[in-house]
């Protein structure tokens, strides 16, 4: 079947610290892989996506490359601010439906 | 463009009382989902639609209905609420199969007592 397993929170950095959160998958066929963001009492938001091995996705200075022969999506971003503290999710899509990891909390401090 | 639109934004039931989430997208979107997401976990698929007329069960359909009688609606019913259904729900859109992103409301918080 279908599944994502990210890396457990919480998270807490001090500002301009490297983030890494590890995110792998299951799936079968060829997946489209997502990262999802949720800030306090809101719905979540498509922080960045790959829809094919090798492909990077980017967005606000995150990245995240799409290893197929590691099934892995990890998130990354090489200084973090204090607007970044939110949960953040990985997602796969295999058309249909969207299958989301546990989510992962981060917490900035100045 | 309001995008994807949820009301109530909260609510209270007693154990036994019945109720209706409203979702509403204004972006012609032909598929619809609705989530659960219990505290500190992530989003659990209740059901899905591919267009009107069309519904189909996801993964926690149990207690729970849809309807999808036009593309821009998709309500869930809770029947006989149950405290174990107290979660936060959100609703999703998605332009179709290949439209890679799903767009979602800000959410309805719902407890059971």
């Amino acid at each position: 079947g279908n599944s994502v397993t990210q890396m457990e929170g919480p998270v807490t950095l001090s500002e301009e610290a490297f983030l890494t959160i590890n995110c792998t998958y299951t799936a079968t066929g060829y997946p489209s892989l997502f990262w999802y963001v949720q800030y306090p009492g809101e719905g979540l938001q498509l922080l960045l996506k790959a829809t094919k091995a090798d492909d990077k996705g980017s967005n606000k200075g995150f990245e995240a490359t799409y290893r197929k022969e590691t099934t892995s999506f990890h998130l990354e971003k090489g200084s973090v601010q204090v607007s970044d503290s939110a949960v953040y999710f990985c997602a796969l899509s295999t058309g249909n439906q969207f299958y989301f990891g546990t989510g992962t909390s981060l917490t900035v401090i100045p | 463009n309001a995008g994807v639109t949820q009301t109530p934004k909260f609510r209270i039931l007693k154990i036994g009382q019945s109720m209706t989430l409203q979702c509403a997208q204004d972006m012609n979107h032909n598929y619809m989902y609705w989530y659960r997401q219990d505290p500190g976990m992530g989003l659990k698929l209740i059901y899905y639609s591919v267009g009107a007329g069309i519904t189909d069960k996801g993964e926690v359909p149990n207690g729970y209905n849809v309807s999808r009688s036009t593309t821009e609606d998709f309500p869930l019913r809770l029947e006989l609420a149950a405290p174990s259904q107290t979660s936060v729900y959100f609703c999703a859109s998605q332009g179709g199969r290949l439209s890679y992103e799903q767009y979602f409301g800000p959410g309805t918080r719902l407890t059971v007592t």
